[in-house]
């Protein structure tokens, strides 16, 4: 049972390019979240889903899109990268939101 | 706008004492709210929650109260140990049509001296 996974755990981009956050969760939850974590900053939620196939936007969807084929995977995607989407990204889980987000462990992105 | 806001972003205590970190929501409609804790370099780890329909709950060496009519929330830490030097977050959910969004505050950074 490896809970929530993320990869990568680094990544430096160059303004303009895209890629793809990976989030994984092997514990069958329907709720998965992605959240952004700036400098002494709380946590903003980007895109979240409450089952496969079923997705919505959080406070700071713009530039990002998110789709939940599985209900084990949720990635994340930068679709053309900016220096403002410089962040620790954290992906979350839970078989109910009542019962609280298990977090991965983050993937910290810097675009130059 | 829906937010959940801290009064205090920093806290200094000293080993043994009890902490008292505080939080202020402002939709009305939550009826959902966790405490987490986040240490250095890892992501939030659930401390603690508390539904709309109770004032007070206790875990371990924690006690969450919440104050419905000022939409207040505190997290009392007894007897505070250099282990729970972190930033904790308040975050709160509202249930309904948002069931699967959780909304997190700006945090409070808890400082323990030995």
């Amino acid at each position: 049972n490896a809970g929530v996974t993320q990869t990568p755990k680094f990544q430096v981009l160059k303004t303009g390019q895209s890629m793809t956050l990976q989030c994984a969760q092997d514990m069958n939850h329907e709720y998965m979240s992605w959240y952004r974590q700036d400098p002494g900053m709380g946590l903003r939620l980007i895109h979240y889903s409450v089952g496969a196939g079923i997705t919505d936007q959080g406070e700071v969807p713009n530039g990002y899109n998110v789709s939940r084929s599985t209900t084990e995977d949720f990635p994340l995607r930068l679709l053309s990268a900016a220096p403002s989407q410089t962040s620790v990204y954290f992906c979350a889980s839970s078989q109910t939101v009542r019962y609280g987000y298990t977090f991965g462990s983050g993937t910290r992105l810097t675009v130059v | 706008g829906e937010s959940v806001g801290l009064h205090l972003p920093t806290l200094s205590v000293q080993e043994g004492d009890n902490s008292i970190i505080n939080c202020a929501y402002s939709n009305s409609a939550s009826d959902y709210f966790i405490w987490y804790k986040q240490e250095s370099g890892k992501g939030p780890q659930f401390i603690i929650d508390i539904r709309s329909n109770m004032d007070k709950r206790q875990g371990q060496r924690v006690t969450v109260l919440l104050n419905k009519t000022v939409k207040h929330l505190s997290l009392q830490i007894a007897a505070t140990q250099p282990g729970d030097s972190a930033v904790y977050f308040c975050a709160e959910n509202a249930g309904g049509t948002s069931y699967g969004k959780l909304t997190f505050g700006q945090g409070t950074i808890l400082t323990v001296h030995p």
